[in-house]
């Protein structure tokens, strides 16, 4: 069984660029989290999405973030206009129902914005 | 606010010692927290959680505990080996089961 899948691994965006991040949950999970960890800082919480609903974005950022998990294919995460403020590491993680304490993390995309 | 607390701290140790990590939570009582091991560029892996009625919790040489009225948690590593050198994070869990997590500390097991 696959673990939660994530690419790019590795992204370098100029400013202004859009940065799109994907994430493949674990087969079976509906549940999708996003986090961001800054340098030196710990993992905050960006946005909770299940299949085609977007459950709790209270720790997106109010413009430039966008987050999506369609009925098919990966959940992502768009960052418009980037700015050098914006790179991280973005990690998300997956869990099979609501309620499920348990995430399972990939392995990140780290975000260069040059 | 509803802080979860780590020593920012690196903590070092020998092979073979015990390893005690704290995790400290302010102005609130969570139903539960996680502790998850993170090793430089990875994801956090889930390693265990343990529930506030619930005074310790073992699997193999890990062992959390949960003192309600401290308002901590301690998380211990028996027999430490230099594999264990990592960033160990404390979470608690909220609305919607989005964790809140600490800042994690480094620990590091020399031969």
């Amino acid at each position: 069984n696959a673990g939660v899948m994530q690419n790019p691994r590795h992204l370098v965006r100029r400013r202004g660029q859009e940065a799109r991040l994907r994430c493949s949950p674990m087969k079976g999970h509906s549940h999708v989290y996003w986090y961001r960890q800054l340098p030196e800082e710990g993992l905050k919480f960006m946005v909770y999405l299940q299949k085609e609903n977007i459950i709790d974005e209270s720790g997106m950022p109010k413009e430039r973030f966008s987050a999506e998990f369609p009925k098919e294919g990966p959940s992502i995460l768009r960052i418009q206009q980037v700015v050098r403020g914006d790179s991280a590491a973005y990690f998300c993680a997956s869990s099979p129902v609501a309620g499920e304490e348990t995430q399972y993390f990939g392995p990140g995309t780290r975000l260069l914005v040059l | 606010s509803q802080k979860i607390e780590q020593n920012s701290e690196a903590l070092n140790i020998q092979e073979g010692k015990t390893a005690t990590l704290t995790c400290n939570y302010t102005n609130y009582s969570p139903a539960y927290l996680q502790w998850y091991r993170q090793d430089p560029g990875r994801g956090p892996v889930f390693l265990l959680l343990i529930r506030e009625n619930e005074k310790e919790k073992r699997k193999e040489r890990l062992k959390v505990t949960f003192d309600t009225t401290l308002k901590q948690s301690l998380f211990h590593i028996t027999a430490s080996q230099p594999a264990d050198s990592a960033t160990y994070l404390c979470a608690r869990g909220t609305g919607f089961q989005k964790l809140v997590f600490g800042t994690g500390t480094r620990l590091l097991v020399s031969p």
